[in-house]
C-alpha cells in the first residue's frame, strides 16, 4: 500500500542536541511538506518542497533545516537553535498542483 | 500575511444534533480544503472546493465555498460519536504552492 512513513513515532531530546526526523513516501509525489502543530492548535508549515533539490521556507524555519535529495525522502533536522521543539511534526505529501495533502502519521518530539 | 481562522474553537454536541464550523481567510482564496484529525491521528483529506458559491455533499457533510471565495463552511447533519475529532479548513492564493491551515474547531460528540 502507497503511504506516507515518519519515523520515529515519539523522539526524546536533550536540550542542545541536533535531531533528525524521518519521512519517506512511496505514492510518487512530487511535493513534500513538514508542519508543526502545539497542543490544541493548527498547523504550522516549517519547510515544504516542489521538486528534488529544492526547497523553500515556511513561516516557522527558523531553528530548522531539511535536504530533498531524493523524491520519497524529505528529512528535518531540529536543531539546537529551536527554543521551543516540544510538539507534534507532520510530513505530508501532495502530486504538482492542487490536491489534497497525504500526512503520516507523525512524530511526537519532546525536549528532557 | 495570509491568515484563516475558524469558528468555533470547541463545540460540544449530543449525539443526533448538527454541527458546522466556519472558515474565514483574510484574503481571496483560490481554493479551499477540508480535513479531519482523529483525537491522537494526523489529519486526513476530506474534500478541496475550487468555485465561488461551490456546494459538495459527503453523506451527513455538506461543504460550502462562498461568493467571494474569502470563508467556506462544513455542516454535518445528525453527528454521530464517529465525528469526533477537530475539522481544519486549509486556504490557498492564487500564485502560491501552500496551504495555510486554519487554527480548527475541535468537536465532541455525547452519546
Amino acid at each position: 500500500d502507497g503511504g506516507i512513513t515518519q519515523s520515529p513515532k515519539y523522539l526524546f531530546r536533550k536540550e542542545g542536541q541536533n535531531v533528525t526526523l524521518s519521512c519517506e513516501q512511496n505514492l510518487n509525489h512530487d511535493a513534500m511538506y513538514w508542519y508543526r502543530q502545539d497542543p490544541g492548535q493548527g498547523l504550522r508549515l516549517i519547510y515544504y518542497s516542489q521538486i528534488v533539490n529544492d526547497f523553500q521556507k515556511g513561516d516557522i524555519a527558523e531553528g530548522y533545516s531539511v535536504s530533498r535529495e531524493k523524491k520519497e525522502s524529505f528529512p528535518l533536522t531540529v536543531t539546537s537553535a529551536q527554543k521551543n521543539p516540544t510538539a507534534f511534526y507532520l510530513c505530508a505529501s501532495s502530486p504538482t498542483g492542487d490536491y489534497g495533502y497525504t500526512f503520516g502519521s507523525g512524530t511526537r518530539l519532546t525536549v528532557v | 500575511g495570509q491568515q484563516v481562522m475558524q469558528i468555533p474553537q470547541y463545540q460540544h454536541v449530543q449525539e443526533g444534533e448538527d454541527f458546522t464550523t466556519y472558515c474565514n481567510s483574510s484574503t481571496t482564496l483560490s481554493n479551499i480544503q477540508w480535513y479531519k484529525q482523529r483525537p491522537g491521528g494526523h489529519p486526513v483529506f476530506l474534500i478541496q472546493l475550487v468555485k465561488s458559491g461551490e456546494v459538495k455533499k459527503q453523506k451527513r457533510l455538506t461543504f460550502q465555498f462562498g461568493e467571494a471565495k474569502k470563508n467556506s463552511s462544513l455542516h454535518i447533519t445528525a453527528t454521530q460519536t464517529t465525528d469526533v475529532g477537530t475539522y481544519f479548513c486549509a486556504g490557498k492564493t492564487s500564485g502560491t504552492y501552500k496551504y495555510i491551515f486554519g487554527t480548527g474547531t475541535r468537536l465532541k460528540v455525547l452519546a
